[in-house]
Formats: C-alpha cells, sequence, structure tokens
C-alpha cells in the first residue's frame, strides 16, 4: 500500500530536549516536505527536498533541521525545542506536479 | 517562491447550497493546483486537482476553475451536504507545494 508514514503520533516534551520526527514514504517520491498547521494559519512548509541530499528552506525554517540521507526517508529535527513549535506537523511526498501524499501527522507539545 | 492567498476563511451554507472558494498565486510558472479536504483530527487528502492546459474540470458534485492569465482558481461546490463540512486548502507550485491558509466550510442541515 502507498503510504507516508510518521512517528510518533503524539508527543509531549520539554523545552531544549532535542527531538526527531522521523518520515518515511514507499511510493519512491522525489520531492518531500514537511509543513506545520496551527489555527488560522493552514499549513506552511518548513523544509523540502527535491532529492537525496538536496533540501531547502521553507516559510518557517528556524529552528528546525533535516536531512536526506536516502530517497524514502526525510527526518524533521528540533535540536532545542521551545513553546512556540508547538504544533501539529505533516510530512508530505510527491513527484512534480502530481498530488501531495501526506502523513498521518505528529501532534508536538512543548512544555 | 509561490505564494498563495485564499478567501473565504471561514464559510456557511446551508444543505443544497453551492459554496465557492477562491485562491491566487504568485508564480506564474506554476502547473498544478490540487484542493484538499482535511476532516477534523485526520490529514488532507485530495479531493480535486487541474492543470495549467485546462480551464475547468468536473467531479460530480465538485468542479475547479482556473485563470492563468489572472492568476486564480476556484472550487465550486453544488449541493452541499452535512458532510461537505471541514477545511478545504488549496495549494500551487512545481515541486515545493504552497498552501492557502484554509477555509473551514459548515453546511448547515
Amino acid at each position: 500500500e502507498a503510504q507516508v508514514t510518521q512517528n510518533p503520533r503524539y508527543l509531549i516534551t520539554v523545552t531544549g530536549k532535542k527531538l526527531t520526527v522521523t518520515c518515511s514514504q514507499n511510493m519512491n517520491h522525489e520531492y518531500m516536505s514537511w509543513y506545520r498547521q496551527d489555527p488560522g494559519l493552514g499549513l506552511r512548509q518548513i523544509y523540502y527536498s527535491m532529492n537525496v541530499e538536496v533540501t531547502d528552506k521553507g516559510d518557517v525554517p528556524e529552528g528546525y533541521k533535516v536531512s536526506r540521507k536516502e530517497k524514502r526517508n526525510f527526518p524533521l529535527i528540533l535540536e532545542s525545542p521551545s513553546p512556540n513549535q508547538t504544533s501539529l506537523y505533516f510530512c508530505a511526498s510527491r513527484t512534480q506536479n502530481t498530488e501531495a501524499f501526506f502523513g498521518q501527522g505528529t501532534r508536538l507539545t512543548v512544555v | 517562491g509561490e505564494n498563495v492567498e485564499q478567501h473565504p476563511s471561514t464559510l456557511s451554507v446551508q444543505e443544497g447550497d453551492s459554496a465557492v472558494i477562491k485562491c491566487t498565486y504568485s508564480d506564474s510558472a506554476s502547473n498544478y493546483f490540487p484542493w484538499y479536504k482535511q476532516e477534523l483530527g485526520k490529514r488532507p487528502q485530495l479531493i480535486i486537482d487541474i492543470r495549467s492546459n485546462v480551464g475547468e474540470k468536473k467531479d460530480q458534485r465538485i468542479a475547479v476553475t482556473l485563470n492563468k492569465t489572472a492568476k486564480h482558481f476556484s472550487l465550486h461546490i453544488t449541493e452541499t451536504q452535512p458532510e461537505d463540512s471541514a477545511v478545504y486548502f488549496c495549494a500551487a507550485g512545481e515541486y515545493d507545494m504552497r498552501f492557502g491558509a484554509g477555509t473551514r466550510l459548515t453546511v448547515k442541515p
């Protein structure tokens, strides 16, 4: 089954404690992205990747890191999380000019 | 990068009425324009899309129109039903897809 898998689904952490949200897709898609969703602000892009070892900043990259060492995986890293990073996060993958497939979402709370 | 604006932010209609959501985009190179529906607690799901070589596309009660010259596209839902209540997002972008801020549609029985 074609899918994008994110883990964990829910995470509560403390300020400053490094965390990683994993994302994996099995559709051999070139493009992968991370978005955060906040009420009234829609889906804002954090980072995107056009292929292995090629990443670029989206609209809200501050406080986040990503890596794309393999085509299928695109982890999101928060080196020192802060409360303003409390949000719902989605990973998505696609090929050029086609629909984006979303993961299940990760609800992150930073206290 | 692409910039997408979406209006209105909320829309309330009576069951059976039509609903229209409008989006504008900034990058004239964009060629693909999808619409997503997001139900509470779930991931966004594609409901219809249109490519720039087409002006209009219809799928049952849902239609999308595209005006490339004006750089805007619209979602039309006819004969709305309570199960159409959700948040709808438009998007654009060749590879780094950008989304509008969303429209919360409420269909009142």
